[in-house]
């Protein structure tokens, strides 16, 4: 049972335009969301995230936008960098469970 | 300050044999998470230790198992392995309190054949 969900596998962005990711959940008990980028064969790397509490969190480039009666969380990143290219991955956690549940990814391509 | 580290980083074992894979957290970092991806089921959550206690467990068989060290070190543990057990092995280390972001090990690629 996916119950978080990245229906788009891929996006094609140009250099210095803006990335934007989507990230849709179905448990009403998660509470706290995070964004991870992943390089092949690499761990993900950690990159920013939010509580229930708040609807926006940003850090530089990278702003998350968190609309808790659609269940829906995005990721904006402004302005797109050849260094972004990478998979996204979702990750959502209730408060009660320490395990990240995560989305499928969504593999971002910046073209030059 | 290091990061999270996986050891080995590549393994190939054969149908039926065991499998222990290491994982060092961040120093400080007493939770230490384990998760499996493959390409067809994205990442998925196997256990999470905290203080050398299992406090969560996903949905895999027995095969599966863990523990924690004294150092906050763990291992993960496969028995009788299969070929759908082929995958990347990837480790993430955090506090441990609520509201803390969990950091990744370079993950371990285990091969059964």
């Amino acid at each position: 049972d996916q119950q978080v969900k990245q229906n788009s596998p891929s996006l094609s962005v140009q250099e210095g335009r803006i990335s934007i990711l989507n990230c849709d959940y179905t448990n009403s008990m998660f509470d706290y969301f995070l964004w991870y980028k992943k390089y092949p064969a690499e761990g993900p790397t950690f990159l920013i995230s939010i509580s229930s509490i708040k609807d926006k969190n940003e850090d530089g480039r990278f702003t998350v936008f968190l609309n808790k009666s659609a269940k829906h969380l995005s990721l904006h990143i402004v302005p797109s960098q050849p260094g972004d290219s990478a998979v996204y991955f979702c990750a959502a956690r209730t408060m009660n469970d320490y395990k990240l549940s995560f989305g499928a990814g969504t593999t971002v391509t910046v073209r030059a | 300050k290091a990061g999270v580290t996986q050891t080995p980083r590549y393994l190939i074992k054969t149908r039926g044999q065991q499998v222990t894979l290491s994982c060092s957290p961040i120093s400080g970092h007493r939770s230490v998470s384990w998760y499996q991806q493959t390409p067809g089921q994205g990442l998925q959550f196997l256990f999470e230790y905290f203080s050398e206690t299992q406090r969560n467990k996903g949905n895999f068989p027995g095969r599966f198992s863990g523990r924690q060290f004294s150092n906050s070190r763990s291992e993960m543990n496969v028995s009788t392995l299969e070929l759908g057990d082929s995958a990347l092995y990837l480790c993430a280390s955090s506090l441990g309190d609520m509201n803390t972001e969990a950091f990744f090990g370079q993950g371990t690629r285990l091969t059964v054949v």
